[in-house]
């Protein structure tokens, strides 16, 4: 039972460059989100999914697209990156309290 | 604007002693609160939680409490170890159904042996 996992666990890109943060959990959980932790910030919520087929923003949408292709997974594109969005990404779902995945450090030049 | 706030960034406490992380809010429809502890390089794992109807819940060395006239939470650790050395978030539900929580900007408790 591997819980939550995230990929890549670190990434650089230049910028203007795109990427696509993956995310799965095992959990059978119906709600799954996307969270950037900055310092001095906190964990600010991007965007989330209550269930398969929905999605909604979060406090700070801009820059972001996500999919959640299936129950299991749900990703987060950058489509062109930009050094505000240097951040640590955290996935997590979500049938209570959330779980979250070790998160992928991303670091845009 | 910050809903979630804990307004102290670190605290240091001796090995045995009682660690007291505090967590204000300012909105009043908020009615279900969370403890989260986060390791470096790891994802923030769930400590305990506290639903508006209770002004207290205990799990093992841990103890949340909850005053709500004064918008204001505490996780109390007792006794604190040293592997209790980490950030720790609170975070905010207006509905826990809906399992969309406002998270605050963390403390870091440092543990001395």
């Amino acid at each position: 039972n591997a819980g939550v996992t995230q990929t890549p666990k670190f990434q650089v890109l230049k910028t203007g460059q795109s990427m696509t943060l993956q995310c799965a959990q095992d959990m059978n959980h119906n709600s799954m989100y996307w969270y950037r932790q900055d310092p001095g910030m906190g964990l600010r919520l991007i965007y989330y999914s209550a269930s398969e087929g929905t999605t909604d923003k979060g406090e700070v949408p801009n820059g972001y697209n996500v999919s959640r292709l299936n129950k299991r997974e749900f990703s987060l594109r950058l489509e062109s990156a930009a050094p505000s969005q240097t951040s640590v990404y955290f996935c997590a779902s979500s049938e209570g309290e959330q779980y979250f995945g070790p998160g992928t450090r991303l670091t845009v030049t | 604007d910050q809903q979630v706030k804990q307004n102290s960034p670190s605290l240091s406490v001796q090995e045995g002693r009682i660690s007291i992380l505090n967590c204000d809010y300012t909105n009043s429809m908020f009615d279900y609160f969370l403890w989260y502890k986060k390791y470096p390089a790891e994802g923030p794992t769930f400590l305990i939680s506290i639903s508006s109807i209770k002004d207290k819940n205990e799990d093992g060395r841990f103890t949340v409490f909850l005053n709500k006239s004064a918008k204001h939470l505490s996780l109390h650790i007792v006794p604190s170890q040293p592997g209790d050395s980490a950030v720790y978030f609170c975070a905010a539900s207006v509905d826990a159904g809906t399992y969309k929580y406002i998270f605050g900007t963390g403390t870091r408790l440092k543990v001395l042996a």
